[in-house]
């Protein structure tokens, strides 16, 4: 595999569920982030880690809570969701040297309906 | 709040015809722009950071050009192709090392055969 992966590709969950989207880079990054793209409205952070470490939280509900174990490896939980959180759910990954801006790297994304 | 604006907001052209659109963001300690290209069922894909007034970067038939002190950036496509079909987008980061990048919602491109 290579660049940036998601799984997976497709969720369908009720509001009950709890589900994990994963993330899984191969690019050496050091940077990860989460994205949320609902319909007709500017791609919008979610999260930000840098060194495994969290460095932005976009004022996002506790219903999302975002795990980095390692810098290949990004995963977002979920749970009891709302019909509007249905949305591509797109990770990104970039390097991460301080003062430095560099392109990010995107995955294909989570298609989510909640139901 | 930072707010970057692109327009128009879609554009459809003729094969072969020039197109250029716009994003515009605060000119106010500007650190970098990027711009990105997103076909449709596929990953946003990186076309060109740019990080000094004056810029201009080019990559095939797609250029850009950044003016920072009244805060816009051009994109071209010369002699579109209907594989130039896609979305561009292009994003402010909020502050040097946030990596809190800002997305405008893009200029939907279409190129008829």
């Amino acid at each position: 595999e290579t660049g940036v992966t998601q799984t997976p590709r497709h969720l369908v969950m009720g509001m009950t569920n709890k589900k994990s989207l994963k993330c899984e880079q191969h690019l050496g990054h050091n940077a990860m982030y989460w994205y949320k793209q609902s319909a007709k409205k500017p791609l919008e952070l979610m999260f930000v880690y840098n060194f495994k470490e969290q460095t932005e939280n976009n004022s996002v509900p506790s219903r999302f809570s975002p795990e980095c174990p390692n810098s290949s490896h990004l995963f977002l939980h979920l749970h009891t969701l709302q019909p509007e959180d249905s949305a591509l759910y797109l990770c990104a990954s970039s390097q991460a040297l301080a003062g430095d801006i560099y392109e990010q790297y995107f995955g294909p994304g989570t298609r989510l309906t909640v139901t | 709040i930072l707010n970057v604006e692109q327009s128009p907001q879609s554009l459809h052209v003729q094969e072969g015809d020039s197109t250029n659109f716009t994003c515009s963001f605060p000119s106010s300690n500007f650190y970098a722009l990027h711009w990105y290209r997103w076909e449709t069922a596929k990953s946003p894909e990186a076309l060109f950071v740019m990080t000094l007034n004056g810029d201009e970067k080019k990559k095939g038939r797609i250029s850009a050009t950044l003016n920072t002190k009244e805060g816009y950036s051009y994109l071209y496509i010369k002699g579109s192709q209907p594989e130039d079909s896609a979305t561009y987008l292009c994003a402010f980061p909020g502050g040097s090392g946030t990596y809190k990048y800002i997305f405008g919602t893009g200029t939907r491109l279409k190129v008829l055969a």
